[in-house]
């Protein structure tokens, strides 16, 4: 079983609508979750942190955490042309370090 | 004003040789780390250093060598280049106590 799990898409939506984002873990001693946004031949860029249950918000983004269903998700309002790109999740074990598992990401298409 | 940089950003060379990559981060963090991004974009931790000292060392060849002179610095030798090493190397440093990653721009290796 993959440790940090995401559908690899491509996941398509319109201009303006709300993309929705997935990921699973398996390590129930993870303690922190990320958001990473990466177009294509850049580098990640992390554009949320979560570390309790519950919403977090951040403009447009909106991040869910829920550690007994071992779930993350990242949800896009109004979606833009400018957010197709990949999304990463990311989660934090602590093993002598933070060592952070990285999904392989969902490719989000945003049409005009 | 370059947050976290990484030179050089192109290396193409020969099987065998002896390359080095060079990262430098200027946010004042305590942890750097390299990650391997293959040719299927998913990201692999290799290393992790925290305030010079090797907390993460992932199964990697030992042809592959990180170095920390200073909190700021972390350097990545790899010895007797083979093709499978051809990926794209990203340095990344964070605080260790959230574990917000900010990577720098990525060296492309080309091992021909």
């Amino acid at each position: 079983q993959k440790e940090v799990e995401q559908n690899s898409g491509p996941l398509s939506v319109p201009e303006g609508a709300i993309a929705s984002l997935n990921c699973t873990y398996s390590d129930r001693g993870s303690q922190s979750f990320f958001w990473y946004r990466q177009y294509s031949g850049k580098s990640p860029e992390l554009i949320m942190s979560i570390y309790s249950n519950g919403d977090k918000e951040d403009g447009r983004f909106t991040a869910q955490l829920n550690k007994a269903s071992q779930y993350v998700s990242l949800l896009i309002r109004d979606s833009q042309p400018s957010d197709s790109a990949t999304y990463l999740c990311a989660v934090s074990l602590r093993a002598g370090g933070f060592k952070t598992i990285f999904g392989a990401g969902t490719r989000l298409f945003v049409k005009a | 004003d370059t947050a976290v940089s990484q030179t050089p950003k192109y290396l193409v060379t020969q099987m065998g040789n002896d390359k080095s990559i060079k990262c430098e981060q200027n946010l004042g963090h305590d942890t750097m780390y390299w990650y391997k991004q293959d040719s299927k974009k998913f990201l692999k931790i290799m290393f992790s250093y925290n305030n010079k000292e090797l907390i993460i060392n992932e199964t990697v060849p030992n042809r592959f060598s990180p170095k920390s002179p200073d909190k700021a610095h972390l350097n990545l030798h790899i010895n007797s280049l083979e093709l499978g090493d051809s990926a794209v190397y990203f340095c990344a440093s964070s605080q260790v106590v959230r574990n917000e990653q900010f990577f720098g721009p990525g060296t492309r290796l080309t091992v021909l």
